[in-house]
């Protein structure tokens, strides 16, 4: 089973800050198989990122995904105030698919 | 549009069984698998697996092998999840969500279950 680590657990940051999200594959995972959701609270999980680094649409250009061997990244450019939540990566490249352990942004 | 519109919340007891529906529109329901994802409070997001409408096959995760069931009933466009001999480690909100290879695009409301004596 592919383990997803991400870090780290929780990032306390302001408004307008940058903020870089990282999630690192136990084992190799191409890049088209990496996904990106954001949980807030009382919500469902939304995707954000899939293939590392394509956007869904309707997605704000503040996030962007990318990839280095089994590191991979989601970058939030500049922190809106609606962007506090917990952020997920999954890979679905193999079975079972699996999510990291997520991180809080706050 | 796509949506998937969930059961409502449950409460059991332990050692009891819950069904969760989730009923599809705004596509062709038997050409996309219906995945089960849960979350548990505090914790992270949980693949439970996923069943392909058009014939039935399903993949589990290991750690529910033998309590859990999906199914569909495509004449309602409806995937359904049972989980068997529930515990407190299984209060969570269970989600559907629509497969179809990258990523997870269109998601249930959720359905929280509670499991308590």
């Amino acid at each position: 089973e592919m383990v997803l680590t991400q870090s780290p657990a929780t990032l306390s940051v302001s408004p307008g800050e940058r903020v870089t999200l990282s999630c690192r594959a136990s084992q190799s995972l191409s890049s088209s198989y990496l996904a990106w959701y954001q949980l807030r609270p009382g919500q469902a999980p939304r995707l954000l990122i899939y293939g590392a680094s394509n956007r869904v649409t309707g997605i704000s250009d503040r996030f962007s995904g990318s990839a280095s061997g089994t590191d991979f990244t989601l970058t939030i450019s500049s922190l809106e105030p609606e962007d506090f939540a917990i952020y997920y990566c999954q890979q679905y490249g193999s079975s079972p698919r699996t999510f990291g352990q997520g991180t809080r942004v706050e | 549009q796509v949506r998937l519109v969930q059961s409502g919340s449950e409460m059991k007891k332990p050692g009891a069984s819950v069904r969760v529906s989730c009923q599809a529109s705004g596509y062709t329901f038997d050409s996309y698998n219906i995945c089960w994802i849960r979350h548990v409070p505090g914790q992270g997001l949980e693949w439970l697996g996923w069943i392909t409408p058009y014939n039935g096959n399903t993949n589990y995760a290991h750690i529910l092998q033998g309590r859990i069931t999906m199914t569909t009933d495509i004449s309602t466009a409806t995937a359904f999840l049972e989980l068997r001999s529930l515990r407190s480690g299984d209060t969570a909100i269970y989600y559907c969500a629509r497969g179809g290879g990258a990523g997870y695009h269109f998601w249930g409301q959720g359905t929280l279950v509670t499991v308590s004596s």
